[in-house]
């Protein structure tokens, strides 16, 4: 069974530019999560999806961070315009339903902001 | 909010050597999860813990939910270099959907 997929896995930006992050979840999750990991500090959920609507966005950046996932399989995160505080690895994770499920999680994307 | 509290945040041993972490919060728990994160990937899930007082194990992996709810803790016994990497606890808070709060996590190097 194939596992999360991200991409891309690095990105090197300067600041005011735009970024996005692609996920693929696990064949047949409903829910997805996107989190922000610091150097130094363990991951932060962004938002989580559950099929095509949010489920929880409390903790995203709105000014700057917006995210979709339009037909309930991948989705994007984009930051426009990225800060030099938005430098971390972005992961993406799926469970099959939600709530108790085993969150898996992709590889990440590491994200530098110059 | 919740926070969970991990130490010691590294930890430098031999190969051969038994480890011991631990996690602490000042709330309640009703699940703990133990994450292994190696460089460069994403973290994955070693053990869960759903009762207090659990002790549950995974080859040379045991963990212990605590009776107070508020701590857990993680042994790897006899190390080897493919130990190598940053441990995290994580629990999910209540009555939000399963969503998960991390700790700081706790970097292990293993010298062989």
């Amino acid at each position: 069974e194939a596992g999360v997929a991200q991409s891309p896995r690095y990105k090197i930006i300067e600041k005011r530019q735009s970024v996005a992050f692609w996920c693929n979840p696990i064949s047949g999750h409903a829910t997805l999560y996107w989190y922000q990991q610091i150097l130094g500090q363990g991951p932060k959920l962004l938002i989580q999806f559950q099929n095509n609507g949010v489920v929880d966005d409390s903790q995203l950046p709105k000014d700057r961070f917006s995210a979709e996932r339009l037909k309930g399989v991948d989705s994007t995160l984009k930051i426009q315009p990225a800060k030099l505080e938005d430098s971390a690895v972005y992961l993406c994770a799926s469970s099959f339903m939600g709530a108790g499920e085993t969150q898996y999680f992709g590889p990440g994307t590491r994200l530098l902001v110059l | 909010g919740q926070q969970l509290n991990q130490s010691p945040q590294s930890m430098f041993i031999q190969e051969g050597e038994d480890v011991s972490m631990n996690c602490t919060s000042s709330s309640i728990f009703n699940t703990w999860l133990w994450y292994k994160q190696d460089p460069g990937e994403g973290p994955v899930l070693l053990i869960a813990l759903y009762k207090a007082g659990e002790l549950t194990s995974n080859g040379r992996l045991t963990a212990q939910f605590g009776i107070t709810r508020k701590d857990s803790f993680l042994n790897i016994s006899a190390s080897i270099p493919s130990d190598v990497g940053i441990y995290f606890c994580a629990g999910p808070i209540y009555n939000q959907g399963g969503k998960l709060i991390f700790g700081q996590g706790t970097e292990l190097s293993v010298k062989p």
